[in-house]
């Protein structure tokens, strides 16, 4: 059974740039949570994806945005990057749906805006 | 809305002592309760967690009570090794909240031998 998995592992982008970070989930599945993680800081919500569709937004603006796929891997989105977006990104999978199922995360996406 | 405070600051040790971290929360209903823990240049893993009042989660000789009373999860472990620094998280997830975890903000721990 594969774990989560998540690509890149490093990052650097300059301010005012676009970034794509992706996602495969665990075997089987079907809910992917996004989180950020600040230096320093314990991760932070951004959204969820259940059956292709966001289900559920933290406290992000909407330059933050996802997709999810049909085989269950997902990308986070980030537009119009700024220095505070730098921070650690993970995701994690989970089956059952959004109201159940334990989280598996993935090792993240260190993500540095210069 | 939901939210965990953990202690303040790094929490330094020397091996074989006893290990304490203090987590409360604060939510609505009846979450349920996790802690995590984050080795250096990885992701985060589920250490233990308790899903009602008064269930007791454990795991590698941590342990954790769901206090409703007091609203507080703390972790403990007897005699913590070298292998045990890393980084805890407190974490609650609400039924009502699709399944979001929402987390403290973390305690490094550093075991000195």
């Amino acid at each position: 059974e594969t774990g989560v998995t998540q690509s890149p592992t490093h990052l650097i982008k300059t301010r005012g740039q676009q970034v794509t970070l992706r996602c495969s989930s665990q075997s089987g599945h079907n809910t992917v949570s996004w989180y950020q993680q600040a230096l320093g800081q314990g991760p932070q919500f951004i959204f969820q994806y259940y059956r292709e569709e966001e289900n559920g937004r933290g406290n992000f603006p909407p330059r933050f945005s996802g997709l999810q796929f049909p085989n269950y891997s997902s990308e986070l989105n980030v537009n119009a990057l700024e220095l505070d977006d730098s921070a650690l990104y993970l995701c994690a999978s989970s089956l059952g749906g959004p109201d159940s199922g334990e989280q598996y995360f993935g090792p993240g996406t260190r993500l540095t805006v210069t | 809305g939901d939210s965990v405070t953990q202690m303040e600051g790094p929490v330094t040790l020397s091996e074989e002592a006893f290990l304490t971290i203090n987590c409360t929360y604060t939510a609505t209903g009846y979450p349920s309760l996790f802690w995590y823990v984050q080795y250096p240049g990885e992701g985060l893993q589920l250490l233990l967690k308790a899903t009602k009042a008064d269930d007791k989660g454990s795991n590698k000789g941590f342990e954790a009570t769901y206090r409703k009373e007091t609203t507080s999860f703390h972790l403990e472990k007897g005699s913590v090794q070298v292998s045990d620094s890393a980084v805890y998280f407190c974490a609650l997830r609400n039924r009502r909240g699709n399944n979001r975890l929402a987390f403290g903000k973390g305690n490094q721990v550093v075991v000195i031998p």
